[in-house]
């Protein structure tokens, strides 16, 4: 059984610049929930979509915006990018019973 | 209120001793519990499920739940060096939702 698949794993970007970050579920899985981890901080949450739907919102700018499709394979766009937005983003994946993680994409900002 | 609640730490203890990691939530319906190990720069992965009420065996690792009292907790006995980790509590409340906590942050000093 495939993993959760999160692409690419690393990304450099320029300030200014918009970003686009892929999550692929474990199959069968229909919620991807994302999250931002900042060296030292913990996990914050972004959003959760279920069935091609935001479900969940966390308290991030409007420059943080996401997508599901029908494969229920998601998307993560950071627009406007801030040296503050270099981070870990996890997608994670949620079955009837469990969640599984991604490798994560480290995006860094210069 | 915070839906799963932990205390970010950092949580030091010395080598060989029990390392107590808490958690509470707020949704008495949510029905099973997880406990995930990050290490530094890594991805959240899977260590500990439980589902009912009691204690989980699995090693040096026992899960607690209390769903009178709404908590979840993870001791780990004979703590060593390499269990240095962000421990994340986890609570799946159904429709394929699960929801983190922020992580606890343990050291274990050699």
């Amino acid at each position: 059984k495939a993993g959760v698949t999160q692409t690419p794993r690393y990304l450099i970007k320029t300030r200014g610049q918009q970003v686009t970050l892929s999550c692929s579920p474990i199959s069968g899985h229909r919620s991807v929930s994302w999250y931002q981890q900042t060296p030292g901080q913990g996990l914050q949450f972004l959003f959760e979509y279920f069935s091609e739907t935001q479900r969940n919102k966390g308290n991030f700018p409007g420059r943080f915006s996401g997508r599901q499709f029908s494969n229920s394979r998601s998307e993560m766009n950071v627009s406007t990018l801030e040296l503050g937005d270099s981070a870990l983003y996890l997608c994670a994946s949620s079955g009837e019973y469990e969640a599984f993680f991604g490798q994560g994409t480290r995006l860094t900002v210069v | 209120q915070k839906e799963v609640e932990q205390n970010s730490g950092p949580l030091s203890v010395p080598e060989g001793a029990i390392a107590s990691l808490n958690c509470t939530y707020s949704d008495r319906g949510s029905q099973s519990f997880f406990w995930y190990r990050q290490y530094s720069g890594k991805s959240p992965e899977l260590i500990m499920s439980i589902y009912s009420n009691g204690d989980k065996e699995d090693g040096r690792f026992t899960a607690q739940l209390n769903k009178a009292s709404q908590y979840v907790s993870l001791l780990i006995r004979d703590s060593q060096p390499s269990d240095s980790a962000t421990y994340l509590c986890a609570v799946y409340g159904g429709y394929q939702k699960v929801t983190f906590g922020i992580g606890t942050k343990l050291q274990v000093i050699p």
